[in-house]
């Protein structure tokens, strides 16, 4: 259980474009879902913070007009990435937090690697 | 400022070999989580760990939380290929809810 599905797995889009990414909780609901961003050979850096129903919460230096993020079902969260450039080529990665069942942490889409040329 | 020191940043060891992967932190944490994430795909949930001085074991992988909840550590035992990925430490802050990751312990095991 509490499975969060991702999609697309990659993307190759053209600089200037916009590009967007699903996250879907298949059997359970998530009130909050969170969006990291990684690099190759890093850690995760979280992004943003969506809440279903309301604006999302932007970690500093992210820029929310360039990141753009919809929770608009307790199911579906989306990011789109708008007139993206080669420096947003990345790896990015929704996680929701599961409690119950003998569960507690955070359960992670399969990530997105963007890669913008 | 990393909020979540964890170390060795890298690992490569033989088989049967056993390791220890540190998680430090000035920080109070309610809880701390293991993941281990394979190339291309997204971290995947080991343990959770929530009290002081607790221990949890996963077959060869020991998972312990310090007393004061601000440190962890994972203890592999007799370590082997298909452990060879890379493991997140993760904790929630004490009176916050943002999930705070390590910078990741890259493991490889040879054969």
């Amino acid at each position: 259980g509490a499975v969060v599905s991702q999609h697309p797995s990659w993307v190759i889009c053209k600089s200037g474009t916009s590009v967007k990414i699903e996250c879907r909780s298949l059997d359970f609901q998530a009130t909050t879902m969170f969006w990291y961003r990684q690099f190759p050979k890093q850690s995760l850096m979280l992004m943003a913070t969506s809440n279903e129903g309301s604006k999302a919460t932007y970690e500093q230096g992210v820029e929310k007009d360039k990141f753009l993020i919809n929770h608009a079902s307790l199911t579906l969260s989306t990011l789109t990435v708008t007139s993206a450039h080669p420096e947003d080529s990345s790896f990015y990665i929704c996680s929701a937090e599961v409690r119950g069942q003998g569960i507690y942490g955070y359960t992670f889409g399969s990530g997105t690697r963007l890669t913008v040329v | 400022t990393q909020l979540l020191e964890q170390s060795p940043q890298f690992l490569s060891i033989q088989e049967g070999e056993n390791l220890t992967v540190y998680c430090n932190s000035s920080s109070v944490f309610s809880s701390l989580q293991w993941y281990r994430q394979e190339p291309g795909e997204g971290p995947v949930l080991l343990v959770t760990v929530v009290t002081g001085g607790e221990v949890k074991k996963l077959k060869r992988l020991t998972f312990q939380f310090g007393d004061a909840r601000k440190d962890s550590s994972l203890h592999i035992t007799a370590a082997q290929p298909g452990d060879t990925g890379l493991y997140l430490c993760a904790g929630v802050e004490a009176n916050q809810g943002n999930l705070i990751f390590g910078k990741g312990t890259k493991l490889s095991v040879k054969p």
